[in-house]
């Protein structure tokens, strides 16, 4: 079946470093979203991308998905005690990926 | 607008008992997915109902199953519980192809 890898699986910080996870599929996306879990929480949607080579920005978080639409990515610039949790990337909310688990030092 | 709602917030069943876990949508949103959440296996999807019909269905075996009513509100049954089935057990909603709201699911624990 269909699988999406991410990496990589923890990434520890100092705050005010910048953070990137990366989700690679074998095959073709037709979109990709991505999660916030924080520890104890819920997943939260963050954004879907559907375009080839689509770039969006949420404030310090950037998002973009590969021109072939088979990876995309997640990259915080200037990390904050706030930015603590895991990342998921999803394939069509179907399939998701391991996770980014992110910890920062203050 | 309320949020997804999942009741019970956490359960303990024994080997071999059946559990029902529901889930609430949020208000107008037509599709509701299900997920298994273990440290082992991350988050994997169980099935996805959309007006009453399964829409997808991930690769569990038969002892899981689901459904969902004309309120939108869905329900998922887990027979014969194995040891291996204790996990959070996540709920998610959505209007549209996009955005999807998670419920905090249910922590289900089987001894």
């Amino acid at each position: 079946g269909q699988q999406v890898m991410q990496i990589p699986q923890y990434q520890h910080v100092q705050e005010g470093e910048d953070f990137t996870t990366y989700c690679n599929s074998s095959t073709t996306l037709s979109n990709i979203q991505w999660y916030k879990q924080r520890p104890g929480g819920h997943p939260v949607f963050l954004i879907q991308l559907v375009k080839s080579g689509e770039v969006k920005k949420q404030k310090r978080l950037t998002f973009q998905f590969g021109e072939a639409k088979k990876n995309s990515s997640l990259h915080i610039t200037a990390t904050q005690t706030t930015d603590v949790g895991t990342y998921f990337c999803a394939a069509q909310k179907l399939v998701f990926g391991q996770g980014t688990r992110l910890t920062i030092n203050p | 607008k309320a949020g997804v709602t999942q009741t019970p917030r956490y359960l303990i069943k024994t080997r071999g008992q059946q559990v029902t876990l529901s889930c609430s949508p949020i208000s107008g949103h037509r599709s509701v997915s299900w997920y298994q959440q273990t440290p082992g296996q991350g988050l994997q999807f169980l099935f996805e109902y959309f007006s009453e019909t399964q829409r997808n269905k991930g690769n569990f075996p038969g002892r899981f199953s689901g459904r969902q009513f004309s309120n939108s509100r869905s329900e998922m049954n887990v027979s014969t519980l194995e040891l291996g089935d204790s996990a959070l057990y996540l709920c998610a909603s959505s209007h549209s192809v996009d955005t999807q709201y998670f419920g905090p699911g249910t922590r289900l624990t089987v001894l």
